[in-house]
């Protein structure tokens, strides 16, 4: 079955301007996750949701990052007023939610990397 | 939080059992170990979990010490394309996101 895909898969973009980036879960799965990862860095945690509501947004690193989910389903994640730290590649994954707590695992899709000049 | 630790690289040559270890040694009781491994410019993929039973399906194995204070996962038979970081994770608690550590960078040579 198809897996979680991410837009765009490659994203240049001015300091200073907004980016929004897609993702797209596992039919099916209603928890879905936000990481980011640096060059040769670890993942990173930003935000997790279950359904359409965030319970978890500890790890956005600023108000200018942003993320909402619509119909249990696409999730959009928005910097706005980008910086060049900001450049990573962003990851989202998803996983069946919490009737089944205690053990599942997340899928990730490709990730978009965005690059801020 | 259960911290894990884990070498930061290893060699295998292919064809041999790659057996990559971790140490969890604070983990609470209904924590779960999983792994995950990162190929070069994709995604994270799942492998395997367990909580205290061994565990083996058809990517590796999960040896888990009878006091869950550390974890072994075993490539049987490691090839070329098992070259990745692979990722040794403690799931937080009742949280839902998992923190990854920066994982052992295994390359398997010919």
């Amino acid at each position: 079955g198809a897996g979680v895909s991410q837009s765009p898969s490659n994203k240049v973009t001015e300091k200073g301007k907004d980016v929004e980036l897609r993702c797209d879960p596992i039919s099916g799965h209603t928890a879905l996750y936000w990481y980011r990862q640096s060059l040769g860095q670890g993942l990173e945690f930003l935000i997790y949701f279950q359904g359409n509501s965030a319970p978890d947004k500890s790890g956005l690193p600023s108000d200018r990052f942003s993320a909402e989910r619509t119909g249990g389903s696409v999730s959009t994640l928005t910097i706005q007023r980008t910086q060049q730290e900001d450049s990573a590649v962003y990851l989202c994954a998803s996983s069946l939610g919490p009737r089944t707590i205690y053990s599942y695992e997340q899928y990730f899709g490709p990730g978009t990397r965005l690059t801020v000049t | 939080d259960a911290k894990t630790t884990q070498p930061t690289s290893m060699d295998c040559a292919e064809g041999r059992a790659a057996n990559l270890p971790c140490n969890h040694s604070t983990i609470s009781g209904n924590e779960y170990v999983y792994w995950y491994r990162q190929i070069h410019s994709q995604g994270p993929q799942y492998i395997i979990h367990g909580l205290k039973n061994n565990e083996t399906n058809e990517m590796a194995s999960l040896i888990i010490t009878e006091d869950r204070k550390s974890s072994t996962l075993i490539l049987p038979h490691a090839t070329l394309r098992d070259t990745a970081v692979y990722y040794c994770i403690v799931r937080v608690g009742y949280g839902q996101n998992f923190v990854f550590g920066p994982g052992t960078r295994l390359s398997v040579l010919p």
